[in-house]
Formats: C-alpha cells, structure tokens, sequence
C-alpha cells in the first residue's frame, strides 16, 4: 500500500531563515505522481507543485524549490528566506491508481511551520 | 467562478441528526472525493466516485451515503450524528484517468456535533 510520511510534526523557524520540509513516501508502482499541498490558517487547501517519478529535476518556483530523489523515496519541499505568510501546514501527497480506474491522493500527516517575526 | 464548491461552510448540528453537504465543480472532471481531516490535520480519504460510479469506500461507518447524481456533484449525508463526526470534511475532484494531476479542494464544511 502507498504510504507518506513527514517527520517533522512542527518546525518554527525565524523570518528569513531557510526552511526544508522532509517528505517520504512507499510505493510499488514504477510510476507514480508526488504531490505538496499547502493549509494557511483560513483552511484551504492550496495546490504547489506535482511531480513525476521519471522526472528526478529538482524544480524551484521563486523562494521554493523542491529536491526530488527517488534513491532515497524522497521529495523534500525548501523554503528559501522564509516569510511570515508562509506559516501553514504543508502536506506530502502521493497519487494512486484505485482499481484500474479512478485515482486516490494518500496524504502524509503534514508539518505545521510557523515563521516568527 | 469557483472551481469545486461546497455548503455549507460550517455546520453545527446536535448529536442524533441527519445533515447534509453538498459539492458541486465546474472543472469537468470524471472525479470526486471526500476527505475527513481530524482535529489532528490527518486527512483521510472516505469516498470516491468516477463518473457517477463509487470507487473508493474506505472504512466509514454507513451513517455516512455519498451521493452523486452527475459527475459534477458528490454530496455527503449523515445519519444520526455523533460527536466523533466533528471534523473538517473537504470535497475535492479531478481528472480521475490521468494521475498526473492535482486535485482541486473545496474550502472544507467545519462540521460540530454537540
């Protein structure tokens, strides 16, 4: 069965420090889909970034980047100069095919950052 | 011109009654969910319906009937609340055939069983 898990059940980090957020998943498909979620404190779930399990480039969207290393089952999510509006709970999802058809998102538990001013 | 919607936002209700949330999307995907996120932030998968079909039933007690009565809507019915039942439900969907994609969430149903 598909598994995620995130260490890390909070960090606290100061403005401006840079901030990495561990993601480790298991799966026996070769082919698969990874997946970073945002959850600001109004409760939204926000969309970051997927990725592909052939695509090992490592991505980076202005202060975030995200290192994809499948040797190590691991998709690990960098917040560069960490802002106070980055303070959320972040998820780690892997995507699944359920039954031939149909698709299931399995969510790690998530890592609550709180950036201080 | 919201892409997945869901009513009520919050909900509180007393124990022993039926409820209902409703979702609707306007992304045309073939699928939707509902996922119970915990007092503890877990989120976890409780249904799935492709095209109309159930797909996923996870373990859910069966005082919980999705329904869906076309592909763009998955509503959630709850019989005889419990207190336990207090939780953040969200509706999510997407392109269910091609897992390459993300899904979409709703803004969640806050709902308190008192």
């Amino acid at each position: 069965a598909q598994k995620v898990t995130q260490a890390q059940t909070e960090i606290s980090v100061v403005e401006k420090e840079d901030v990495t957020l561990d993601c480790v998943y298991e799966t026996r498909d070769t082919t698969y889909y990874l997946f970073w979620y945002k959850q600001p404190p109004s409760g939204e779930l926000v969309f970051l970034i997927r990725r592909n399990s052939f695509d090992e480039q490592n991505e980076i969207s202005g202060r975030y980047s995200w290192n994809f290393q499948k040797s190590t089952s691991s998709f690990n999510f960098t917040i560069t100069a960490s802002q106070v509006v980055d303070s959320a709970v972040y998820f780690c999802a892997l995507s699944e095919r359920r039954d031939n058809y149909g698709q299931n998102f399995v969510f790690g538990p998530g890592t609550r950052l709180s950036v201080l001013p | 011109d919201t892409a997945v919607s869901q009513t009520p936002k919050y909900l509180v209700t007393q124990m022993g009654n039926d409820k209902s949330i409703k979702c609707e999307q306007n992304l045309g995907h073939d699928t939707m969910y509902w996922y119970k996120q915990d007092s503890k932030k877990f989120l976890k998968i409780m249904f799935s319906y492709n095209n109309k079909e159930l797909i996923i039933n996870e373990t859910v007690p069966n005082r919980f009937s999705p329904k869906s009565p076309d592909k763009a809507h998955l509503n959630l019915h709850i019989n005889s609340l419990e207190l336990g039942d207090s939780a953040v439900y969200f509706c999510a969907s997407s392109h269910g055939l091609i897992l390459n994609t993300e899904a979409f969430f709703g803004q969640g149903t806050r709902l308190t069983v008192v």
